[in-house]
């Protein structure tokens, strides 16, 4: 079945980047998108369509494409960005399929 | 506000049943495709199923297919998910969330999500 690869986890001191990758042979034909759920609450959707934002979310988030790789990167990050972040896209035959998580650790 | 509550998750034995509704709330959940995700504890997402808004198109995961059920009523804005043969596997928080797009073909995102109801299946 088709897999979408995150790392497990990432690591970042506050104000410092985050990049997140999210690796799947069918994304150069599919948009991705990327949620970001806290402990004990539902994901929200922080990027769309690969590098849209949502309104409400803050410019420190953002999203690029390139082959076979989508990337959500923050920006001067904030306490308050320590989450875990789930990229989604599809298969061929257009199933929806989420990444395996990572988690981002600000110290 | 645009709004999505679950409710119908419980305790239930390997084998039994369990039905799953979701209120939506500040739009009209007909003009939209809408979706069952869940989260098994401590785990990642998996995508469940899902209904298009017009000529019911639906589709399940393998996991599930041929044990679920998903439904909708327009009148009641509400969607539901029926699950029978449930497994310990089965065991997650499900949601429901939206596909904000009515000028696209699927498969798109999922925008908004509810807050979940927890399902356990265990003896």
């Amino acid at each position: 079945s088709y897999e979408l690869t995150q790392p497990p986890s990432v690591s970042v001191s506050p104000g410092q980047t985050a990049r997140i990758t999210c690796s799947g042979d069918a994304l150069p034909k599919q948009y991705a998108h990327w949620y970001q759920q806290k402990p004990g609450q539902a994901p929200i959707l922080v990027i769309y369509k690969d590098t849209e934002r949502p309104s409400g979310i803050p410019e420190r988030f953002s999203g690029s494409s390139s082959g076979t790789t989508v990337t959500l990167t923050i920006s001067g990050v904030q306490a308050d960005d320590e989450a875990d972040y789930f990229c989604q896209s599809a298969d061929s035959s257009g199933t929806y399929v989420f990444g395996t998580g990572t988690k981002v650790t600000v110290l | 506000e645009v709004q999505l509550v679950e409710s119908g998750g419980g305790l239930v034995k390997p084998g039994g049943s369990l039905r799953l509704s979701c209120v939506a709330s500040g739009f009209t959940s007909s003009n939209y495709n809408m979706h069952w995700v869940r989260q098994a504890p401590g785990k990642g997402l998996e995508w469940v199923s899902s209904i298009s808004r017009s000529i019911p198109y639906i589709s399940y995961a393998d996991s599930v297919k041929g044990r679920f059920t998903i439904s909708r009523d327009n009148a009641k804005n509400s969607l539901y998910l029926q699950m029978n043969s449930l497994r310990a596997d089965d065991t997650a928080v499900y949601y429901c969330a939206r596909d904000p797009v009515t000028d696209y073909p699927s498969p798109n995102w999922f925008d908004p999500w509810g807050q979940g109801t927890l399902v356990t299946v265990s003896s």
